[in-house]
Formats: structure tokens, C-alpha cells, sequence
């Protein structure tokens, strides 16, 4: 297993636009969350899955923000009709075990809005 | 809504010298710490944890120190190396959501 992977890395879109970000967690990996990072800031805490249930979302996580984990395994973050305020490194981590347990992040997909 | 914060930005040491980055966070409830390195272009990179039944950890040159009294955790680096400099975040787990502090810049002086 090579690690939390993301796709793509990086991601151009019209403001508008509808755009699916993909992760794909370490295998037998529990819990998968989702963040996103401004430049300068520290990561924001956007929502997470138990396996295939979402059991948490921030506030953050306005209504044209979606994710899913159908299968328990990856995971995908829609945002519908894009912003340019939603221009940022989206990071996605999966963790073994219920709680408490070291998150592993992938590299993130670095999304532009113009 | 939580607050886990830095108390310096930035942070410069000459290499060979111990480092210290001091964080601040507000949910007492929180029972687990973790600190991360984050390197530019790359996600956030695991060092060190801490729950919150312990008041110190050690890793390999890092030490994790945690006074729930006062709410305040703190990363020392022994015998900074220059690759060592990056971002390192704070960042406090209350069971449902994950809080990351802004981040202390550190650079390491060769």
C-alpha cells in the first residue's frame, strides 16, 4: 500500500462549474476525512465517514458541498456550482480504529477557481 | 467554534539547536493532540501524538509536552536538522471533529 492517494492533483474550473475530487484511503483504513487548507492556514475540518456512513460534517460544508463513501472504501467531494472563495488544497486522511488514531493524509488536490 | 492556536508564526533556529513550538487550544474536552510537519506542496505528515492520560511523549529527537491545566502542548525538536524546516500544525481531536491550529513556519539556519 503506497499511502492516502488524490486525484487529480490539481484542478481548473470555470466559476460555475460542477467538480468531483477523488480519494482513495489506505486499505482496511476505518475512517476517511476531508479538509480543506487555504494558503497559510491549517487544515478545516469539513466532514468524515466510518466506513461507508458520514458521521460528521462541519459547517463549513455548505449545501453545495457533497461527499460520499458508497462502498466503505475511497471516497468522492463534489462542489456544485463553484466559487472563487472555494479556490483551495482539498486533503483527504484515513485512519484506522474508531477514534484517536493517527490520521494519514494524501497530498492533496489543489483546486482553482476562476 | 474551536480554537486551536499558535503562539508564534514563525519560528528561526540555528541548525544543531533544539527547537520548541508551543500551541494553545480551548476544547478541554479534547483527549487527543497530534502535531504535523507539513512541507510546501505536500499534505500534512504525522510526528508525534499524545492523549490526553499522559503529559509527556518522546519520538525520535521529538518530544511532545502537554499541560491540560492550562490547555497548552508543545513540540520540541532536539538538534534541528535543515530538513526540519516546514510548517508544523497543532491539531486537537474531540471524537467528532479534528481542529488544526494555523501553523509556526520553521526555518532552519544551516
Amino acid at each position: 500500500d503506497t499511502g492516502v492517494s488524490q486525484n487529480p492533483r490539481h484542478k481548473i474550473t470555470k466559476r460555475g462549474q460542477n467538480v468531483t475530487f477523488r480519494c482513495d484511503p489506505i486499505s482496511e483504513h476505518n475512517r476517511l476525512y476531508w479538509y480543506r487548507q487555504t494558503l497559510g492556514q491549517g487544515p478545516e475540518f469539513l466532514t468524515y465517514f466510518q466506513n461507508e456512513a458520514q458521521l460528521e460534517k462541519s459547517r463549513l460544508l455548505s449545501d453545495r458541498f457533497s461527499a460520499e463513501r458508497p462502498k466503505g472504501s475511497f471516497s468522492t467531494l463534489e462542489i456544485q456550482r463553484t466559487e472563487q472563495g472555494d479556490s483551495a488544497m482539498y486533503l483527504c486522511a484515513s485512519s484506522e480504529g474508531l477514534a484517536n488514531y493517527e490520521q494519514y493524509f494524501g497530498p492533496g488536490t489543489r483546486l482553482t477557481v476562476t | 467554534g474551536e480554537s486551536v492556536g499558535l503562539h508564534l508564526p514563525t519560528l528561526s533556529v540555528q541548525e544543531g539547536d533544539n527547537s520548541i513550538i508551543n500551541c494553545a487550544y480551548s476544547n478541554s474536552a479534547s483527549d487527543y493532540f497530534i502535531w504535523y510537519k507539513q512541507e510546501s506542496g505536500k499534505g500534512p505528515q504525522f510526528i508525534i501524538d499524545i492523549r490526553s492520560n499522559m503529559d509527556k511523549r518522546q519520538g525520535q529527537r521529538v518530544t511532545v509536552l502537554l499541560n491540560k491545566t492550562v490547555k497548552h502542548l508543545s513540540l520540541q525538536i532536539a538538534a534541528t536538522q535543515p530538513g526540519d524546516s516546514a510548517v508544523y500544525f497543532c491539531a486537537e481531536d474531540t471524537g467528532n471533529q479534528f481542529y488544526f491550529g494555523t501553523g509556526t513556519s520553521l526555518t532552519v539556519i544551516p
